[in-house]
């Protein structure tokens, strides 16, 4: 059964700094793996999705890697803002049945 | 223009009740999804249509009823309404059905039972 874990739960940093989310998973049958950002009572937008065959993808100031072998992707935030506090989820989809399968989430918070 | 739209946004009701939350989206995509977000923010899928035709169904009490009307709506009855069920529920989009597709959520339905 796939689980999906995101270390730390939570993370505070000053403005400016660069970071660096994990993700790791157990399974490594998956078709794809999929960074989303969600904001207070909002729903889940989309950041990055890597394909099993890729090994990273980038847009702007976000890079999303993969190393399916070892099951675990990062995700990592160039100069961080206050604009980019919110939770950030990673989430996997299965070979087995094409669910997408979550972890619990970084909840982040750049302070100004 | 919203990609995936779901109403109503909140809900408010009394144990017992019976609720419909409905979902459309107008991005051509072949596969909609129910996902529920429990008080621990943790997604779990409920259920998943392709062309209208349902594909997953998780262990989901059969209180709740999903309708796909056509591929572009896929909407959520709930019967019976119990205090557990409090929950934000979300629909979600995909291309496809499995392999490759990115999936595009809507802005989710918080369900509250009194």
């Amino acid at each position: 059964k796939q689980e999906v874990t995101q270390i730390p739960a939570a993370l505070s940093v000053p403005e400016g700094e660069n970071l660096v989310l994990n993700c790791s998973f157990t399974d490594s049958a998956i078709y794809n793996l999929q960074w989303f950002r969600q904001d207070p009572g909002k729903g889940l937008t989309s950041l990055l999705l890597i394909q099993s065959s890729q090994r990273e993808q980038t847009s702007g100031r976000l890079n999303a890697s993969l190393d399916k072998s070892s099951g675990r992707s990062t995700l990592y935030i160039a100069a961080s803002q206050p604009g980019d506090s919110a939770t950030y989820l990673c989430a996997v989809k299965n070979f087995q049945g094409g669910k997408l399968i979550f972890g619990q989430g970084t909840e982040l918070s750049v302070k100004p | 223009d919203t990609a995936v739209s779901q109403t109503p946004k909140y809900l408010v009701t009394q144990m017992g009740n019976d609720k419909s939350i409905k979902c459309e989206q107008n991005l051509g995509h072949d596969t909609m999804y129910w996902y529920k977000q429990d008080s621990k923010k943790f997604l779990k899928i409920m259920f998943s249509y392709n062309n209208k035709e349902l594909i997953i169904n998780e262990t989901v009490p059969n209180r709740f009823s999903p309708k796909s009307p056509d591929k572009a709506h896929l909407n959520l009855h709930i019967n019976s309404l119990e205090l557990g069920d409090s929950a934000v529920y979300f629909c979600a989009s995909s291309p496809v059905w499995g392999e490759t597709g990115e999936l595009f959520f809507g802005e989710g339905s918080r369900l509250t039972v009194l």
